[in-house]
């Protein structure tokens, strides 16, 4: 069975700084989906980025980027020019070709320090 | 752009009592997946919906059911709620199998 772990239960970061949230993930498939979602205090889940196994090129969205490493199954979340909104518990999460099922690593919570 | 709806937001239901959730998902996606989050955990997968038919099904206890109707809209129905059930209920919603685009969640409380 696919696990995802996130093994920063914590991170702080001041604001304006970079910080990065990492993610390994368990699978036997060549071909996937991983996810960043952020969770702020409303509870709302909320897509920050996407990844396509098949794809060798980072994706970014705005000050959002992550570092994919296939062959280590490793998926780092690196938001740069921290602000104090970015602050939310954030979740890394694995689809499986064809699966319906999103598989969720345990959380990290981020605090912005002004 | 328009986002998965889910009501009611907040729900307080006593013990052994029964309680239903809807959710309508984006307009033209037709998958919808339902997920349970509880205090301080990870959503955990429950059900999921493709084109009005059951497509996968996690660990939803016998005592919930739910389905996908012709409009897409699907109902989350709880019966004999236990004390355990308090969670943030999310629908989801994508086009086929890809990205899920979550709801605002439903809170439901159970005493």
């Amino acid at each position: 069975a696919q696990t995802v772990t996130q093994s920063q239960p914590e991170m702080s970061v001041q604001e304006a700084e970079t910080v990065t949230l990492s993610c390994t993930y368990d699978t036997s498939e060549s071909d996937y989906y991983l996810f960043w979602y952020k969770q702020p205090p409303s509870r709302q889940m909320i897509l920050v980025i996407r990844q396509e196994a098949y794809k060798q090129q980072n994706a970014t969205e705005n000050r959002f980027s992550v570092n994919f490493q296939k062959a280590a199954k490793s998926f780092s979340l690196k938001i740069s020019d921290s602000q104090l909104g970015d602050a939310a518990m954030y979740f890394c999460a694995y689809l499986a070709p064809g699966a319906q099922k999103l598989v969720f690593g345990q959380g990290t919570r981020l605090t912005i320090n002004p | 752009a328009a986002g998965v709806i889910q009501s009611p937001r907040h729900l307080i239901k006593e013990k052994r009592e029964t309680a239903t959730l809807k959710c309508y998902p984006i307009p033209r996606h037709d998958t919808v997946y339902w997920y349970q989050q509880g205090p301080g955990q990870d959503p955990q997968f429950l059900i999921s919906f493709y084109e009005k038919m059951q497509s996968d099904k996690g660990s939803i206890p016998d005592r919930f059911s739910a389905q996908q109707f012709s409009d897409y809209h699907s109902e989350l129905n709880m019966s004999s709620l236990e004390l355990g059930d308090s969670a943030l209920y999310f629908c989801a919603s994508s086009l086929r199998s890809d990205t899920q685009y979550f709801g605002p969640g439903t809170r439901l409380t159970v005493l």
